[in-house]
């Protein structure tokens, strides 16, 4: 089955403390993103990738790193988290580089940082 | 600045009604339109998508009208059934590139009356 795969769903966690959140396609796909949803303002891009390697600054990606060592994965990396970065994370992955075709999401991660 | 917005933040439908979900974007160049589907605790879901060379696109019980002229595009489904509750978002891009930018809206939430 065509899905991304997003790990962990939920966790809670302290400010100051490293984690990561992983993101896997099995699609194949070129382009990867990864975005934030918070309360009335829709979804955020943070970063997104168009290949191996190949990695860009999205609209928010203050606190925010990536990765793009193999095509299938693409792991959002926050250093040091503070509780304003609480929030619903998505990653989506397309067959593309162009815009203008749909994205594939994952079904989310929840983040509480305390 | 950009924007896609909705009219409405909720939408109230009979079981069996149609219901029409509005959506207004500000940027005249865009030129690619999606609508997606989050149903609860799940990453959004590609419904349609409109091209600024149409302005209608039918699926299956959904269809996608864009008026250009207003900067105005609608998600129509036809013989609302329970599982179409959901938050429904509309997004744009310009252009084709990987880099273009993708605007979503903040969403409207619809329910089902029985």
């Amino acid at each position: 089955e065509a899905q991304v795969t997003q790990n962990p769903r939920y966790l809670i966690t302290v400010t100051g403390k490293k984690l990561t959140v992983t993101c896997s396609q099995n699609m194949n796909h070129e382009y990867m993103s990864w975005y934030r949803q918070d309360p009335g303002l829709g979804l955020r891009q943070i970063y997104y990738s168009m290949n191996v390697e190949v990695t860009d600054k999205g609209d928010v990606p203050e606190g925010y790193k990536v990765s793009r060592k193999e095509k299938r994965n693409f792991p959002l990396i926050l250093e040091s988290p503070s509780p304003n970065q609480t929030s619903l994370y998505f990653c989506a992955s397309r067959a593309g580089a162009g815009s203008n075709q749909p994205q594939h999401f994952g079904d989310g991660t929840r983040l509480s940082i305390l | 600045g950009e924007s896609v917005g909705l009219h409405l933040p909720t939408l109230s439908v009979q079981e069996g009604d149609n219901s029409i979900i509005n959506c207004a974007y500000s940027n005249s160049a865009s030129d690619y339109f999606i609508w997606y589907k989050q149903e609860s605790g799940k990453g959004p879901q590609f419904i349609i998508d409109i091209r600024s060379n149409m302005d209608k696109r039918q699926g299956q019980r959904v269809t996608v009208l864009l008026n250009k002229t207003v900067k105005h595009l609608s998600l129509q489904i036809a013989a609302t059934q329970p599982g179409d509750s959901a938050v429904y978002f509309c997004a744009d891009s310009t252009g084709y590139s990987s880099a273009s930018k993708i605007i979503f809206g903040s969403g409207t939430r619809l329910s089902i009356r029985p």
